[in-house]
């Protein structure tokens, strides 16, 4: 079955830090890639997608490349404040299973000042 | 659009009492989803219909949930007993369609304590 796996967190970084999360996937087919994010206290909200092999998402600085050679799609800043501290989620899902989608463990992040 | 709308915020009640759990999706969308998300199992999938009618129920952990769709702008999560093992944030989140490129679009949660 689909499955996605994200670097384990907890993840602490300085303000100004470089970011990457790692997300490997395992899917049959062309599924569609998302980077979610959960503040403290709110729901996921998407934070960027791709939708074919070698599209770049990107939102807020935040970017994401879908890989379908080492089906990856890692998120990456370049630059991130503490306003960026939050839960990551790394999703999938197929067009053939109507809409379901897959969701990584999660990875927390914390930027200190 | 106001978004997913979930209600109640927060739930507190005793083990064997019956809890519902509401859910507004978005206008015109099609798909609702129901999730329960803990530290110890991250985010789980327990249910979700398209165009009212459950389609795949397979995460619903045991016969005292029980999920409904009586209309395309309101559902219910009810788990009758509850459980202190119930006890997690509980998020709704719709989608438009059917592509696999849609997003889906989550509720605020309702916390969930069951003492």
């Amino acid at each position: 079955g689909d499955s996605v796996t994200q670097m384990e967190g907890p993840v602490t970084l300085s303000e100004e830090a470089f970011l990457t999360i790692n997300c490997t996937y395992t899917a049959t087919g062309y599924p569609s890639l998302f980077w979610y994010v959960q503040y403290p206290g709110e729901g996921l909200q998407l934070l960027l997608k791709a939708t074919k092999a070698d599209d770049k998402g990107s939102n807020k600085g935040f970017e994401a490349t879908y890989r379908k050679e080492t089906t990856s799609f890692h998120l990456e800043k370049g630059s991130v404040q503490v306003s960026d501290s939050a839960v990551y989620f790394c999703a999938l899902t197929r067009n053939t299973n109507a809409g379901k989608s897959t969701f990584g463990d999660g990875t927390t992040l914390t930027v200190k000042p | 659009d106001a978004g997913v709308i979930q209600s109640p915020r927060h739930e507190v009640t005793e083990m064997g009492q019956e809890v519902t759990l509401r859910c507004k999706p978005i206008s015109g969308h099609d798909y609702l989803f129901w999730y329960r998300q803990t530290m110890m199992r991250g985010l789980e999938l327990l249910i979700y219909f398209n165009n009212n009618v459950p389609i795949d129920d397979s995460g619903m952990p045991e016969d005292r949930f029980s999920a409904k769709m009586p209309n395309a702008s309101f559902s219910t999560l009810k788990i009758q007993p509850s459980e202190p093992r119930d006890s997690a944030v509980y998020f709704c989140a719709s989608s438009p369609g059917t592509s696999g490129r849609e997003t889906q679009y989550f509720g605020p949660g309702t916390r969930l304590t069951v003492l």
